[in-house]
């Protein structure tokens, strides 16, 4: 399995700003992945980060408000752009292990805008 | 296209009794099937998966889940619960499909657990 760390766990931002969230795997892994959880619900996957090239949207996100970086095999970002209340959610990172068959998921960043 | 579907969005069980998360999925091609379970403020964890073999799959903490391939369905069940198994579940299906690996979620299952 592969251990993921996310940098924020958490943070309060106000409306109008950006935030970075960094996502770290243990090991080399072929494809990793940025999901959101809005309150209550459950998870909704917003890209496939690819490594060294533009990640791959899911309908209802967009490269200009979610932008995404895969610089290695080990590393991705998000970046949350002019944040609005309604982007309060929690941010979770996953990466599908070795054998391609199992995701693994990071602790995940709880985004508060106010 | 793939979907999975949790029948009851709310489960209560008294500590000791029997625990059954239904799940019911569609998917076109051969479905790689998982439970994750999620603790209050944390991520997500992988309870067991199903892939191929084995239609009966052991997972952490005493849990289990029996592909049904006649019945679309991937039940989680706990002979006893514990007051620690009060969680978030949530059933989560993708395939072996190569560039399609992604997970569709359901809507996940509150278990409370009664003293």
């Amino acid at each position: 399995s592969a251990v993921i760390s996310q940098k924020p766990s958490r943070d309060i931002c106000q409306r109008g700003t950006s935030l970075t969230i960094q996502c770290q795997v243990d090991s080399q892994v072929t494809m990793m992945f940025w999901y959101r959880q809005q309150p209550g619900q459950s998870l909704t996957l917003i890209a496939t980060a690819n490594q060294g090239s533009e990640a791959t949207y899911e309908s209802g996100f967009v490269i200009d408000k979610f932008p995404i970086s895969r610089p290695n095999l080990t590393f991705s970002t998000l970046t949350v752009s002019n944040m609005s209340p309604e982007d309060s959610s929690i941010y979770l990172c996953s990466a599908l292990g070795g054998a391609r068959d199992t995701q693994y998921f990071g602790p995940g960043t709880r985004l508060t805008v106010l | 296209a793939q979907s999975v579907t949790q029948l009851g969005s709310h489960v209560s069980v008294s500590e000791g009794a029997l625990v059954l998360l239904r799940c019911n999925y569609s998917s076109s091609v051969p479905p790689y099937l998982f439970w994750y379970v999620q603790y209050p403020n944390q991520g997500l964890q992988l309870l067991l998966k199903y892939t191929t073999g084995a239609t009966l799959v052991k997972g952490i903490n005493g849990f289990e889940a029996e592909f049904k391939k006649s019945e679309t369905s991937f039940h989680l069940t706990k002979p006893s619960a514990h007051m620690s198994d009060a969680a978030e579940y949530f059933c989560a299906v993708s395939t072996s499909n190569f560039g399609n690996e992604k997970l569709t979620f359901g809507t996940g299952t509150r278990l409370t657990i009664i003293p």
